[in-house]
């Protein structure tokens, strides 16, 4: 069965710190990964793709087969950083975790 | 807005009324997914669509809910008998094969359902 395992539910760091949202996944096959962020008042929206390996407003994520996971990192959090994360993994629909709010401080 | 669109945005409902949402997806996306979010949750899947066929069903899904896409374009969530358990934000979501973005699914702003 897939599983997406978000274990962080709030995430609170200041400004220009580094961030790790943490993602682990369960899934038998080849999975297919991706970060979703959700802003205040604004509907979920794609972050990135792991097998796109971009960089989206400073965030990467590089996926560990090994450790199955997918963490979500930025070297230097901004405020405009603070919202819910959701990792997913995609077989023939997306299954996501349960989320991580962040909050930047200033 | 070309995004994905769901009406209403909001609805009230006394328990034992049955609702439904609309969901209008991005034209010409072939797939359609529905969700089901509460507080505190991320989104769970209920069911999705390739063009008019109901490939997936999720057991949350109960035999109170019944979703259908009869020519391939929108859809629509039904809710049977509602419950108070069933208040929670009903999210349609789109995506194709046929772009540059493969499988990215794009959402709509949700709709939400209270059950007094």
């Amino acid at each position: 069965a897939q599983r997406v395992t978000q274990p962080e539910k709030l995430l609170s760091v200041f400004k220009g710190a580094p961030v790790e949202l943490k993602c682990n996944y369960s899934y038998s096959g080849s999975p297919e990964l991706f970060w979703y962020v959700q802003y205040s008042r604004q509907r979920l929206q794609l972050l990135l793709r792991h097998i796109s390996r971009e960089s989206i407003k400073g965030f990467t994520a590089d996926l560990n087969k090994g450790e199955t996971s997918f963490h979500l990192k930025k070297p230097f959090a901004q405020e405009e950083d603070s919202a819910m994360y959701y990792c997913a993994l995609r077989n023939n629909d997306m299954r996501f975790g349960a989320g991580t709010r962040l909050t930047v401080k200033p | 807005d070309t995004g994905v669109s769901q009406n209403p945005r909001h609805k009230i409902t006394k328990r034992g009324q049955n609702v439904t949402f609309r969901c209008d997806p991005i034209s010409e996306h072939n797939r359609l997914y529905w969700y089901r979010q509460t507080l505190g949750q991320g989104p769970e899947f209920l069911t999705y669509f390739q063009n008019e066929a109901q490939l997936e069903k999720s057991r949350l899904l109960s035999d109170r809910f019944s979703a259908e896409r009869p020519k391939g374009s929108f859809s629509t969530l039904e809710i049977q008998r509602t419950e108070q358990g069933d208040s929670a934000m009903y999210l349609c979501a789109s995506s194709t094969i046929r772009d540059r973005n493969r499988n990215t699914i794009y959402f709509g702003e949700g709709s939400w359902l209270t059950v007094v």
